[in-house]
Formats: C-alpha cells, sequence, structure tokens
C-alpha cells in the first residue's frame, strides 16, 4: 500500500462554518506534511509532523489548526476561513527515518470559501 | 537558504519531440534532487530522484543527472507523448530543515 488518502476531495464552506480535511497513509511514515497549493503555483508548506509532533508551523493563521491524532492519521481543522484561503490543499508523507525526503502526496482536497 | 528555479514555461511540443526542463538550485549542505509531475486534477508524484552528486535518476524515459559543480537536475526525455502533458517541479529536500523546496513548475503541452 502506497497511497496517501484525502478526503474529502471537494469541499465548499462558507466563512462562518467549520469543517475538516482528513489525511491516511498506511506506510509506516513517521513524517507528514499539509500544503497549500494555489492554481499555476509550487505547493506551500504549511505543516509538519514529526512523530505525530508538530515540527514546523509556516506561520500559518490560527483559522488553520492541525492534529495528528496517530502516525497513520492528519487532519487540518478549517474555520472562520476566507475567499482567499480557497486552494488545493495537499497532504504528504515521508519515511522520517533513514530518509531522502522524498513525499508521497495524496490527491488533494480542492477547498472553496464562499 | 534553499532556492530552486526552473526554466519559464509553459512549453509546448509536438509528440516525438525532445525535451529538455532545466532547473538549478542553490542549497546549503548536501541536498537530494527530484522531478515531481502532477497531472490536471492530481496531487504530485515522483517522477524521479538523485540523493548524491553524479547520480542520474530515471523514469518513464525521463533522464537528470545531478550536477554538483553547475548545481542543476536537467530534465531531458529523447521523445515526449501526449499523455506526458502535466506540470513538472524541480525540488530539493533540505533534511536538516525537515522540508523540501520547489520551483515554480513548468507546465508542459504535447500536441499530436
Amino acid at each position: 500500500d502506497t497511497e496517501v488518502t484525502q478526503t474529502p476531495k471537494h469541499l465548499v464552506m462558507g466563512m462562518t462554518n467549520k469543517k475538516s480535511l482528513k489525511c491516511e497513509q498506511h506506510m509506516g511514515h513517521r513524517a507528514m506534511y499539509w500544503y497549500k497549493q494555489k492554481a499555476k503555483k509550487p505547493p506551500e508548506l504549511m505543516f509538519v509532523y514529526s512523530y505525530e509532533k508538530l515540527s514546523i508551523n509556516e506561520s500559518v493563521p490560527s483559522r488553520f489548526s492541525p492534529e495528528c491524532p496517530n502516525s497513520s492519521l492528519l487532519n487540518l481543522h478549517l474555520h472562520a476561513l476566507q475567499p482567499e484561503d480557497s486552494a488545493l490543499y495537499l497532504c504528504a508523507s515521508s519515511h522520517g527515518d533513514r530518509d531522502t525526503g522524498e513525499l508521497f502526496f495524496g490527491e488533494g482536497s480542492r477547498l472553496t470559501v464562499l | 537558504g534553499n532556492s530552486v528555479t526552473q526554466m519559464e514555461g509553459p512549453v509546448t511540443l509536438s509528440e516525438e519531440a525532445f525535451l529538455t526542463i532545466n532547473c538549478t538550485y542553490t542549497a546549503t549542505g548536501y541536498p537530494s534532487l527530484f522531478w515531481y509531475v502532477q497531472y490536471p486534477g492530481e496531487g504530485l508524484q515522483l517522477l524521479l530522484k538523485a540523493t548524491k552528486a553524479d547520480d542520474k535518476g530515471s523514469n518513464k524515459g525521463f533522464e537528470a543527472t545531478y550536477r554538483k559543480e553547475t548545481t542543476s537536475f536537467h530534465l531531458e526525455k529523447g521523445s515526449v507523448q501526449v499523455s506526458d502533458s502535466a506540470v513538472y517541479f524541480c525540488a530539493l529536500s533540505d533534511l536538516e530543515a525537515g522540508k523540501s523546496t520547489f520551483g515554480d513548475g513548468t507546465t508542459l503541452t504535447v500536441k499530436p
């Protein structure tokens, strides 16, 4: 099993809603990532979890709240988002040990904020 | 800090043409280098990688060689197909920092 699975694939939410994006991997990877990608741009790193602990927060606004319940799961909780937060949100994982840094990406959750 | 510079796109080629997408990098230490590909409506997937100088990564007819002396990792393919139409990202991995740096991406369109 070499997949990173993200749900939902599409999400539309209003600015007052609370929603969550979910990510799951069963490759035994110990590092997991959230990226934000705007159209025709490279992915921008948001958060990194290493061994289930938050290791990097790239100064992301607090309306995005990550959570890593266990080594296989990563959530991104969304609250009071703005229309400019509309983007493709990508989850990725990497080995974390004896690592080249190769990233394994999910297909993404496309978020639209109205 | 680290940086990756890719040739600007978009690139449009006819089927069976030769492809080169240039990539140069700036990094401290000895990063691993990657090419990721993103097909329309999908996430990124690894195309090939090289972890040390003079390594050649290859996959699906694509090749790139890690050139430390020129800090480059140019992507090449001898004969492109319509199905190669996608966005290609060059990237490096900084294990000490725990994160990757991506180039801006190059959109390739291959016409029949």
